[in-house]
């Protein structure tokens, strides 16, 4: 399985601030996923990570409030602005790997509160 | 793009019955299906997947199966245990690059 290193794993932040989570494979990997997992509900693709390029967002999902950044084909940055109490969330990233069959695996995941 | 819908929301089993978890996709493209398996606090965890070229697969006494014509497939856990107790996710994607589309989540709960 894939080593997926996320951070922070918890945090409680202050309404208004941003914060910025995060990813760290241990391999490259051409695609990294983000999902957002709000209390009780299942997981939602936020964007899809691509290496040299921008992320590709999903439907109510925009870069000024979720940018997210690329730098290399192991990393990657989730950044949450401009924090409300609706943000609180789990947040995971998430990697196909090849070697494995293109099996999906997630980090250990970002469990953030906003107060 | 693809749309995923999970049946039931809740399922309840006493201990040692059998549990079954089915899934509809809409997207004819979608050629892997994975289940995870998401324990309160904890990351959700990949516990079985079934690529189209098979209809069945399984693990002990977790198995799925697939049906592409009709577009469903299912998750099946016997002999259940209080520790299979959890909220299981199914998902449908199609091989490679490509995300994950998540149905809305089974809570599991294993009567001892």
């Amino acid at each position: 399985s894939a080593v997926i290193s996320q951070k922070p794993s918890r945090d409680i932040c202050q309404r208004g601030t941003s914060l910025t989570i995060q990813c760290q494979v241990d391999s490259q990997v051409t695609m990294m996923f983000w999902y957002r997992q709000q209390p009780g509900q299942s997981l939602t693709l936020i964007a899809t990570a691509n290496q040299g390029s921008e992320a590709t967002y999903e439907s109510g999902f925009v870069i000024d409030k979720f940018p997210i950044s690329r730098p290399n084909l192991t990393f990657s940055t989730l950044t949450v602005s401009n924090m409300s109490p609706e943000d609180s969330s789990i947040y995971l990233c998430s990697v196909a790997r090849a070697g494995s069959g293109n099996t999906i695996y997630f980090g250990e995941g970002s469990w953030l509160t906003v107060v | 793009g693809e749309n995923v819908e999970q049946h039931p929301s809740t399922l309840s089993v006493q201990e040692g019955d059998s549990a079954v978890i089915k899934c509809t996709y809409s997207d004819s493209a979608s050629n892997y299906f994975p289940w995870y398996k998401q324990e309160l606090g904890k990351r959700p965890q990949l516990i079985i997947d079934i690529r189209s070229n098979v209809g069945e697969k399984k693990d002990q006494r977790i198995a799925v199966t697939l049906n592409k014509t009709a577009k469903h497939f299912s998750l099946h856990i016997t002999e259940t245990q209080p520790e299979d107790s959890a909220v299981y996710f199914c998902a449908a994607s199609m091989v490679g690059n490509t995300p994950l589309v998540f149905g809305k989540g089974t809570r599991l709960s294993v009567i001892a």
